[in-house]
């Protein structure tokens, strides 16, 4: 398994702002993924953050909205910017070793866009 | 075709029941199937996960079964217990390449005492 930590856990921020969240893993994984889940809804991927490289945005998300670093194998950063209140969901990152399929999930960020 | 679709959306048990929640897809490139666990306020938790070459794998309380010709998969609480009730999600993946995950709707299961 990994433990994975996400900053912050949660935050309440104004209409326009822009929100940076950090997923940080114990150990150096290959795959890192940034999901989405709306109250009461299911998840839904937003990207793949690749290691030194641009990350891989599902349809429907776009680099201006939800820009994404990963500057080595334990760290990522999930911005979303320009926040509106359909911006309110719980943000998750996961992180799955190199040929294995099962992935963990860190604790989620709770963002409330006012 | 990339869809996960998962019955039923809530479902009420008593203790010491029996929980089952279905899945079912239609990509056939899947090849792999994990269910996970969501608290109120915590990430999922993977619970437990099964490939289409064995048709049931059971951990504990919980059991997979798989039916591969059907393309559709359960998930199957033995002796439900209160501490249970959570939120329960299926998912499929394809194992080369990027291993992205297709979740299903999710269950809300509440096991009452």
């Amino acid at each position: 398994s990994a433990v994975i930590s996400q900053k912050p856990s949660r935050d309440i921020c104004q209409r326009g702002t822009s929100l940076t969240i950090q997923c940080q893993v114990d150990s150096q994984v290959t795959m890192m993924f940034w999901y989405r889940q709306q109250p009461g809804q299911s998840l839904t991927l937003i990207a793949t953050a690749n290691q030194g490289s641009e990350a891989t945005y599902e349809s429907g998300f776009v680099i201006d909205k939800f820009p994404i670093s990963r500057p080595n194998l334990t760290f990522s950063t999930l911005t979303v910017s320009n926040m509106s209140p359909e911006d309110s969901s719980i943000y998750l990152c996961s992180v799955a070793r190199q040929g294995r399929e099962t992935q963990y999930f860190g604790p989620g960020t709770r963002l409330l866009v006012l | 075709q990339q869809q996960v679709k998962q019955s039923p959306q809530s479902l009420i048990v008593q203790k010491g029941g029996i929980s089952i929640i279905n899945c079912a897809y239609e990509n056939t490139a899947f090849d792999y199937f994990p269910w996970y666990q969501q608290f109120p306020g915590k990430g999922p938790a993977l619970l437990i996960a099964i490939r289409p070459d064995v048709s049931e794998k059971k951990e504990g309380r919980f059991t997979i079964s798989f039916n591969k010709s059907a393309k559709q998969f359960s998930l199957h609480i033995m002796d439900s217990q209160p501490g249970d009730s959570a939120t329960y999600f299926c998912a499929a993946s394809i194992r080369s390449g990027t291993y992205k995950y297709i979740f299903g709707t999710g269950t809300r299961l509440k096991v009452l005492a």
